[in-house]
């Protein structure tokens, strides 16, 4: 069965510091894994997805992730935060496309000016 | 518009009332998904369509939830005798059939019910 842990459940950063939102996930199989950023009184956003093309994964705004296997890990990292990141972010796993995505409780990103 | 759209936005209503919510998939969207988001927490399934073959409704609480598609298009959640405990935000999301391998779902905005 597949789940997600998101270790953080709120984070707070200064503007231009670095954005670190940890994931680990559990997986039978060779999974995707996706990050969503929902705004307040908004949708969700897809930011990147990991489809075992590369390990390094560039999504929008400047945000990444990198998918380490032996680590079953999916952190999203920037180098350097903006106010307008200030967010819920999801981190999201799925097995198999007939599936339902598993989301993650959701980290809450505060950006102090 | 191009993406995924729901209606209302936003439903008050009384304990013990029926609900009806819709969701306008993606045009060409094979699969539908409805999840619920309850206040704090991240989404947790509730239905899945997937063309004509039959729903996976394994994630529905309680035989007061059912939902319809027709065809690929329209589908309405109906929630009968709500619940405080119903008060959440519901969210569609649709998948194509370019997207189904790595089953990366488009996000409608959501309906959030208020079941005073």
């Amino acid at each position: 069965a597949q789940s997600v842990t998101q270790l953080d459940s709120h984070v707070s950063v200064s503007e231009g510091t670095p954005v670190l939102l940890r994931c680990n996930y559990s997986s039978s199989y060779s999974p995707s894994l996706f990050w969503y950023v929902q705004h307040p009184n908004k949708g969700l956003q897809l930011l990147l997805k990991y489809t075992s093309a590369a390990t390094l994964v560039k999504g929008i705004n400047g945000f990444e992730a990198e998918f380490k296997k032996s680590e079953t890990s999916f952190h999203l990292t920037k180098p350097s935060a903006h106010m307008s990141d200030a967010a819920e972010y999801f981190c999201v796993v799925s097995d198999d496309r007939n599936t339902p995505l598993v989301f993650g409780k959701g980290t809450r990103l505060s950006v102090i000016a | 518009g191009a993406g995924v759209s729901q209606s209302p936005s936003n439903k008050v209503t009384e304990k013990g009332k029926d609900v009806e919510l819709r969701c306008d998939p993606i045009s060409g969207h094979t699969a539908l998904y409805w999840y619920r988001q309850r206040l704090g927490q991240g989404l947790e399934f509730l239905i899945y369509f997937q063309g004509n073959s039959a729903p996976d409704k394994s994630g529905l609480p309680s035989d007061r939830f059912s939902a319809e598609r027709t065809g690929e298009s329209v589908s309405t959640l109906t929630i009968q005798r709500t619940q405080q405990e119903d008060s959440a935000v519901y969210l569609c999301a649709s998948r194509g059939n370019r997207d189904i391998f790595h089953n990366e779902q488009f996000f409608g905005p959501g309906t959030r019910l208020t079941v005073l």
